[in-house]
């Protein structure tokens, strides 16, 4: 069956400290992998994907298939980095998405 | 760049009663769209996607139905809401080779 999984609903660090958001996947072809972020009032929007290897804001996620996890690292969380974050899988040719259920990430000065 | 408005924000509606939710896409044409619903302490769950005019695909058994009567107008609905249809719809629009473009939401409780 097509998974993510966030195992953290809450993540808490303070500034300048290394953050790491955990993603777990299960799936049985080649999967797209995703991270989608939700600033306070404002909409979902796709933060990176694994394919394009970029680094947004300072975050990256590197795909590793052995463990099947989409992790996404900081090495020094801002406080506007504060938001909630989905992983999501990319399910198949219809091109539905699959998310996690999301870990709000707080930064405190 | 794809635009989606999608309305209300907010809505508070009787248990029984009808809905209709709205999502229009602006910036593309032919989109492949999307409703989500966020459950409280759950996930986004894929609830409908439409590949075209008229083309409807239901991802899990439910009290909703969606219509999409325009290219770029999709809309969800009830004839009778129940109590578990409280949550956050989300409208999308696209696909997996240009990502995916997200509505700002729509609130519903159900009293």
């Amino acid at each position: 069956a097509q998974r993510v999984t966030q195992p953290e609903k809450l993540l808490s660090v303070f500034k300048g400290a290394p953050v790491e958001l955990k993603c777990n996947y299960s799936y049985s072809g080649s999967p797209e992998l995703f991270w989608y972020v939700q600033y306070s009032r404002q909409r979902l929007q796709l933060l990176l994907r694994h394919i394009s290897r970029e680094s947004i804001k300072g975050f990256t996620a590197d795909l590793n298939k052995g463990e099947t996890s989409f992790h996404l690292k900081k090495p020094f969380a801002q406080e506007e980095d504060s938001a909630m974050y989905y992983c999501a899988l990319d399910g198949g040719s219809q091109g539905n998405l699959i998310f996690g259920k999301g870990t709000k990430l707080s930064v405190k000065p | 760049s794809q635009t989606i408005h999608q309305w209300p924000a907010t809505l508070v509606q009787p248990v029984g009663s009808p809905l209709s939710l709205e999502c229009t896409v602006e910036g593309t044409s032919n989109p492949n769209l999307y409703w989500y619903r966020q459950a409280a302490g759950r996930g986004l769950q894929l609830l409908f996607y439409s590949v075209g005019i008229g083309q409807i695909s239901s991802e899990v058994p439910q009290n909703l139905s969606a219509s999409r009567p325009q290219d770029r107008q999709f809309i969800l609905s009830s004839k009778k809401l129940l109590l578990s249809d409280s949550g956050f719809y989300l409208c999308a629009s696209g696909g997996p080779n240009y990502g995916y473009t997200f509505g700002s939401g729509t609130r519903l409780t159900v009293v």
